[in-house]
């Protein structure tokens, strides 16, 4: 099955500072990404889809200005969490769509702890 | 809009006996439904889809899923549980006809007795 990858698996950052998670298609072309937030214990929950070599598209309630979505090619998009608060901390997960395929394959995640 | 309830945040049931894991949706169309389990440290994996094919969908693992539209339900069952099965179970429904913007429910976690 295709194959999603996410780097770093897993972050502790000072509150102020940003924090960079990318997220790779190892053997697929993927047209379409999206990243989600997994608070303990709870439901994922999709904060933006984007198209490679488009602008993202985010969720209502989603600050774009704070999460920042790049999907420069068919392989990698990343999100920046910019000016992490402690309130960002979560799990971060992302997923993957090529062409013509209607599944979405995950990555394994990203745990981000904000001091 | 559409939406998922999984009725169990937590199901737990003897190694070698059945597993049901139940979920009920919500939805103005004929909805696309999925379920996903989740181990630990690793990528949500797709265990089943239903599709408007066919009501009974057989997945991996020796999951299946009926589709009931009369009871707006898309249970999960197996009919022997294996300790490798415990993980967290999510039922979700694409909440854009045609689309893949996916709506998932609460979680299920499954624990399995020796």
């Amino acid at each position: 099955g295709a194959v999603v990858s996410q780097h770093p698996s897993w972050v502790i950052c000072k509150s102020g500072t940003s924090v960079k998670i990318e997220c790779r298609s190892l053997d697929f072309q993927a047209t379409t990404m999206f990243w989600y937030r997994q608070f303990p214990k709870q439901s994922l929950m999709l904060m933006a889809t984007s198209n490679e070599g488009s602008k993202a598209t985010y969720e209502q309630g989603v600050e774009k200005d704070k999460f920042l979505i790049n999907h420069a090619s068919l392989t990698l998009s990343t999100l920046t969490v910019t000016s992490a608060h402690p309130e960002d901390s979560s799990f971060y997960i992302c997923s993957a769509r090529g062409r013509g395929n209607d599944e979405q394959f995950f990555g394994p995640g990203t745990r981000l702890t904000v001091l | 809009a559409q939406s998922v309830t999984q009725l169990d945040s937590h199901v737990s049931v003897s190694e070698g006996t059945p597993v049901l894991l139940r979920c009920n949706y919500s939805s103005s169309y004929s909805p696309s439904l999925f379920w996903y389990v989740q181990h630990p440290n690793k990528g949500l994996q797709l265990l089943l889809k239903y599709t408007s094919a066919a009501t009974l969908v057989k997945g991996i693992n020796g999951f299946e899923a009926e589709f009931k539209k009369s009871e707006t339900s898309f249970h999960l069952t197996k009919p022997s549980a294996h300790m490798s099965d415990a993980a967290e179970y999510f039922c979700v429904v694409s909440a854009v006809q045609g689309a893949q913007k996916l709506v998932f429910g609460q979680g299920t976690r499954l624990t399995i007795n020796p």
